[in-house]
């Protein structure tokens, strides 16, 4: 099966500065890539999402990249805000079925 | 369109009993997953529906088990219910072309 880990576990950034967090996975077969971000006592969201056809994707202060050979993608966030603070999760899809990282925890300090 | 749904929102349930928690897909979509989320565990898959069938089974016991019926609803269902089952269960369901996951508000269980 596909197997996808996530670094780092925890992220703390000062407000206005950047974050990055990183993702892996072991199966060229999965080709579809969501990030998700929870908030606490909420339901996971989708925020930005890549497909294996694609080497970058960006949506205002989020982007995704994803490099195919050294199979990883990282989730950008520029111009932190302290609503930006939750977990965020990678996810990759293979034959039908998501398999997600363990999370990130952002904290972003006002 | 309407989100995913799920109901109960909260169960407080004991230890030996059973539970069986719903969920509603956005219109159209025929896949819902199910994931346990606990503490530092992440989100656990559990199994997958699509079109009334088991496409995709997790690593869960038998306890654990699910059904879809034909308006793509889905039900999941956990027998003799222990400790370690309290968790969020989330729900979400896909379209057939795009691949995106929606999730529902989830089910928070208690097993005391």
């Amino acid at each position: 099966g596909e197997n996808v880990e996530q670094h780092p576990s925890t992220l703390s950034v000062q407000e206005g500065d950047s974050a990055v967090i990183k993702c892996t996975y072991s199966d060229s077969a999965s080709n579809y890539f969501p990030w998700y971000k929870q908030e606490l006592g909420k339901r996971p969201q989708l925020i930005i999402d890549i497909r294996s056809n694609v080497g970058e994707k960006k949506d205002q202060r989020i982007a995704v990249t994803l490099n195919k050979t050294a199979k990883h993608f990282s989730l950008h966030i520029t111009e932190t805000q302290p609503e930006d603070s939750a977990v965020y999760f990678c996810a990759a899809f293979r034959f039908n079925k998501f398999y997600f990282g363990s999370g990130t925890k952002l904290n972003v300090k006002p | 369109k309407a989100g995913v749904t799920q109901t109960p929102r909260y169960l407080i349930k004991t230890r030996g009993q059973q539970v069986t928690l719903s969920c509603s897909p956005i219109s159209g979509h025929r896949s819902v997953s199910w994931y346990q989320q606990t503490p530092g565990q992440g989100l656990q898959f559990l199994f997958e529906y699509f079109s009334e069938t088991q496409r995709n089974k997790g690593n869960f016991p038998g306890r654990f088990s699910g059904r879809q019926f034909s308006n793509s609803r889905s039900e999941m269902n956990v027998s003799t219910l222990e400790l370690g089952d309290s968790a969020l269960y989330l729900c979400a369901s896909s379209g057939d072309s795009y691949n995106e996951q929606f999730f529902g508000p989830g089910t928070r269980l208690t097993v005391l």
